[in-house]
């Protein structure tokens, strides 16, 4: 089976841009979450979903959004891209929603912002 | 309040030695899950383990091993003859009964194992 995968793998953006970031779960999972990975917070969940709907969302400024498309398949986008939003996005996928099962990470995407 | 706390930032040893990874954990929650990941340079997570609150004991996956403690609130991890090849973070998380696939991160620890 195929793993996580995300597009793209690294991105340079400019502040006050926005940016869109891709996530394909593995084959037959259904709940995808998203991670912010930086060195001053480390890893930090911004939000999971599960049959096109969020069932949790963390502590970030609306800037970030997500959605999941029906084919479980899901992107995250940030607004008004900001200096601090410089970081490794990182998704994983889980065939549960709504229990600790385990999740598969994918490789992440490193976003710079400039 | 949810938190994981991996006292130990960097652990640098030599190979074939016996290293422990320490995690503490708070949680309100009776019904909790706790999670280990090894992150290695080329940055994706990987799973180790999962533990429910319900299941004290401890387990053994070839070099790999886990205590968890409730009466200490710990989870800690132990790498016996340590190699090379587990130099890597190595985060310890949480996931709380209701919170779906919500998991609180430690700070990580990095190993480092020398030749």
């Amino acid at each position: 089976k195929a793993g996580v995968t995300q597009t793209p793998r690294y991105l340079i953006k400019t502040r006050g841009q926005q940016v869109t970031l891709s996530c394909s779960p593995i084959s037959g999972h259904r709940s995808v979450s998203w991670y912010q990975q930086t060195p001053g917070q480390g890893l930090q969940f911004l939000f999971e979903y599960f049959s096109e709907t969020q069932r949790n969302k963390g502590n970030f400024p609306g800037r970030f959004s997500g959605r999941q498309f029906s084919n479980s398949r899901s992107e995250m986008n940030v607004s008004t891209l900001e200096l601090g939003d410089s970081a490794l996005y990182l998704c994983a996928s889980s065939p549960l929603a709504g229990g600790p099962g385990e999740q598969y990470f994918g490789p992440g995407t490193r976003l710079t912002v400039t | 309040a949810q938190k994981v706390t991996q006292a130990q930032t960097e652990i640098s040893v030599v190979e074939k030695e016996d290293v422990t990874l320490d995690c503490v954990y708070e949680t309100r929650d009776t019904t909790y899950y706790l999670f280990w990941y090894k992150q290695p340079p080329s940055g994706e997570l990987v799973f180790l383990i999962r533990r429910n609150s319900f299941d004290e004991q401890n387990e053994i996956s070839g070099r790999y091993s886990w205590n968890f403690q409730k009466s200490t609130s710990s989870f800690n991890f132990t790498i016996t003859a340590s190699q090379v090849v587990d130099s890597a973070v190595y985060f310890c998380a949480l996931s709380e009964r209701n919170q779906g696939g919500k998991l609180i991160f430690g700070q990580g620890t990095e190993l480092s194992v020398k030749p």
